[in-house]
C-alpha cells in the first residue's frame, strides 16, 4: 500500500516570489511520481512525472520537482510565480512495478498568489 | 488529437437513486480509470478498465460497477445512492495500466 502525504493544504505567496510545495510519499515498492494542477471547476492537468533516470524533471511552465528516494519526497517548486498559478496542486504516486492499482494522490496544497 | 471528455457535467439525484456517467477516452487510448473526488480532498482510485474488463478495483463498494465499450469509452454506474456519494467523479484514460492518465474536467455529482 502506498500514500501521499502533502504537508500545506494552503501555501500563500506574493507574486514574482519563489515557492516550494511539499510532497513525502510512503510505500514498500518502487513508486513513479506525479504533480498534478486542478483550476477551479476543472479536472487534473498533468504538470510533470518522474518516471526514471534524472531525478530533477522540469514542466514547460517553469515549474520543476526533484526526487529524494532516501527522504521519499517529491517536492514541487517554482522560482518566481504568476497569478495564473493559482491553483490545487496534487502530488501522486503509483507502483512502478507495473499493475492496475491506480494513483494514490495527497489531500492538494492550494497555492494561493498574492499581488 | 481529441481529450478526455466526460457527461453529464453536473447531476443531482435523490438517496436510493441510481446514476450513470460517462466518458470518452482519449484518441489512442485503451485503459479508462475512474476516481471519486469528495469537497476539499484527493481523488480515489475506484477502478480501472482495460480492453472492456475491469482489471484493478480502490477500496468502493460492488454498488459501484462500470463498463468500457469496444471504442474504449466507458459508464461508471452507482446504485443505490448514499448522501456521502456527492462528489467530482473523474475519468482518466492511458495507454495501458501503466501509462501516464490524462484526466476529463469530471463529472459533478450531489445527492439530496
Amino acid at each position: 500500500a502506498q500514500s501521499v502525504t502533502q504537508l500545506d493544504s494552503q501555501v500563500p505567496v506574493f507574486e514574482e516570489a519563489p515557492v516550494e510545495l511539499r510532497c513525502n510519499y510512503s510505500s514498500s515498492v518502487s513508486v513513479y511520481l506525479f504533480w498534478y494542477v486542478q483550476y477551479p471547476n476543472q479536472g487534473l492537468q498533468l504538470l510533470l512525472k518522474y518516471l526514471s533516470g534524472s531525478t530533477l524533471v522540469e514542466s514547460i511552465n517553469g515549474f520543476e520537482a526533484e526526487f529524494n528516494k532516501s527522504q521519499t519526497s517529491f517536492h514541487l517548486r517554482k522560482p518566481s510565480v504568476h497569478i495564473s498559478d493559482t491553483a490545487e496542486y496534487f502530488c501522486a504516486v503509483r507502483n512502478s512495478g507495473g499493475g492496475a492499482d491506480g494513483l494514490t494522490f495527497g489531500k492538494g496544497t492550494h497555492l494561493i498568489i498574492q499581488p | 488529437e481529441t481529450g478526455v471528455t466526460q457527461s453529464p457535467t453536473h447531476l443531482i439525484k435523490t438517496r436510493g437513486q441510481q446514476v450513470t456517467l460517462r466518458c470518452s477516452s482519449q484518441s489512442g487510448h485503451n485503459t479508462v480509470s475512474w476516481y471519486q473526488q469528495a469537497l476539499g480532498q484527493g481523488p480515489q482510485f475506484i477502478f480501472q478498465y482495460y480492453r472492456e474488463e475491469e482489471n484493478g478495483r480502490g477500496n468502493f463498494p460492488p454498488r459501484f460497477s462500470g463498463l468500457q465499450f469496444p471504442n474504449y469509452s466507458s459508464e461508471l454506474n452507482v446504485n443505490a445512492l448514499e448522501l456521502d456519494d456527492s462528489a467530482l467523479y473523474l475519468c482518466a484514460s492511458s495507454w495501458g495500466s501503466e501509462d501516464t492518465q490524462y484526466f476529463g474536467p469530471g463529472t459533478r455529482l450531489t445527492v439530496l
